[in-house]
């Protein structure tokens, strides 16, 4: 069965500064997706960014990369520039390539100090 | 907004008794994910449903069961309702177009307290 795993329950980071979240997870497959979602205290679910296994290159939006390491099943996202609205949980999530479960991580709380 | 209506916002409800969840997928999306996000378990996938037919199944208890109509809006029917039971239900929809990815779009999410 895949899992995922989020070591950090809980991290800070000075505004204007950059964060890395770790992410890894376990799976078998080839053909699979990975993502980032944020939940901010509206609970709303955001997807921040998407990854697909096949593609080599990291995927990157705005202020929000990651470093997908396939071969060591590792998924970090780097918030760079962080802002007071980064301030939320943030999920690191799994889904085959074969239908559409989303498998979530236990996720990070992210503070950001002003 | 990501156009995926659910409702109520909050329901509050007493152990035993049975409730239903609506969620109204976005314009044109034909696929309906039903998740569970409680502090013990954390977010799980329960229930999915494709043009009124269930596709897939997560750790879905033998009490709910859920459905999806012809007009594609979805109910979650939650039965003998347990404290354990108390959690934030959230519904995404997705077009589910065979071969492409298909991105979820969540709804706010129902809270369901029970006392």
């Amino acid at each position: 069965a895949q899992t995922v795993t989020q070591s950090q329950p809980e991290m800070s980071v000075q505004e204007a500064e950059t964060v890395t979240l770790s992410c890894t997870y376990d799976t078998s497959e080839s053909d699979y997706y990975l993502f980032w979602y944020k939940q901010p205290p509206s609970r709303q679910m955001i997807l921040v960014i998407r990854q697909e296994a096949y593609k080599q290159q990291n995927a990157t939006e705005n202020r929000f990369s990651v470093n997908f390491q396939k071969a060591a099943k590792s998924f970090s996202l780097k918030i760079s520039d962080s802002q007071l609205g980064d301030a939320a949980m943030y999920f690191c999530a799994y889904r085959t390539g074969r239908d559409d479960k989303i498998i979530f991580g236990k996720g990070t709380r992210l503070h950001i100090l002003p | 907004d990501s156009g995926v209506t659910q409702t109520p916002k909050h329901l509050i409800t007493a152990t035993g008794q049975r409730v239903t969840l609506r969620c109204s997928p976005r314009s044109g999306d034909l696929s309906v994910y039903w998740y569970q996000q409680s502090l013990d378990q954390g977010l799980q996938f329960l229930i999915q449903y494709y043009n009124g037919e269930e596709r897939a199944k997560g750790n879905i208890l033998e009490r709910f069961s859920a459905q999806q109509f012809p007009d594609l809006h979805s109910e979650l029917n939650l039965s003998s309702l347990e404290l354990g039971d108390s959690a934030l239900y959230f519904c995404a929809s997705s077009v589910k177009t065979t071969g492409h990815y298909n991105e979820q779009f969540f709804g706010p999410g129902t809270r369901l307290t029970v006392l």
